[in-house]
């Protein structure tokens, strides 16, 4: 079992839809929780932290829910601008420096007019 | 957010040849280091954590005699892939923490594309 799983996509939806990605990850100790936006070629950039109260940042939602090990990201009116890959990521429990991070494989979004 | 540099951003090198990637950390201090490979339609694999004024901890599977890391200063890590062959054509990503425990941001370099002939 891959420790952190995506759904690769692609997602194709129009400008203004709601789409929603999902993510597993496999070590309940895991404590930092992230989704990263990947352009096509480009490094990765924080989209944002994922805290177990949920959190928004103006059209995105992230959700956290420990007891299913599950991670989720919204993203609502759809801009022809996220069209990206959307990289879900956790820290390594097991690891001696706690920055260490598992990436996911990314989630494909292409959004079209 | 804090300004991590790469350099090159793209190199073409035939087989055989060594390569060094730099990767500096432009506003902050960086104690830690990591080195992430990634391949097409794959996600980032961590290869090394490269810790200043330590041997760098690699991960398993990847050779330490072939890709050489050197984290001299606070702000400057090194890789290098030695005797480069085709297969280790990839994008590079170094990336940095700033060391405050859990919850850090990692902040990414823009990656190194290793095109090698």
């Amino acid at each position: 079992r891959k420790e952190v799983e995506q759904d690769p996509g692609p997602f194709n939806v129009p400008e203004g839809a709601t789409v929603a990605f999902n993510c597993t990850y496999s070590n309940s100790a895991s404590q930092s929780f992230f989704w990263y936006r990947q352009d096509c070629r480009k490094e990765p950039k924080l989209l944002m932290s994922v805290y177990s109260s949920g959190n928004e940042d103006g059209r995105f939602t992230a959700q956290l829910n420990r007891a299913s090990q599950y991670i989720s990201l919204l993203i609502r009116d759809s801009k022809l601008s996220d069209s990206a890959t959307y990289l879900c990521v956790v820290n390594d429990p097991l690891a001696d420096n706690t920055d260490k991070l598992i990436f996911g494989t990314g989630t494909r979004l292409q959004v079209f007019p | 957010g804090a300004v991590v540099s790469q350099h090159p951003s793209w190199v073409i090198c035939k087989s055989g040849t060594s390569v060094k990637i730099e990767c500096r950390s432009l506003d902050f201090q960086a104690t830690t280091m990591f080195w992430y490979r990634q391949f097409p339609k794959q996600s980032l694999m961590l290869m090394a954590t490269s810790n200043e004024g330590s041997k760098a901890t690699y991960e398993q599977g990847v050779e330490k005699d072939k890709f050489l890391i050197n984290h001299a200063s606070l702000t400057l890590s090194t890789l290098t892939v030695t005797s480069a062959h085709p297969e280790d054509s990839s994008f590079y990503i170094c990336s940095a923490g700033s060391g405050q425990g859990y919850s850090n941001e990692q902040f990414f370099g823009p990656g190194t594309r290793l095109t090698v002939l």
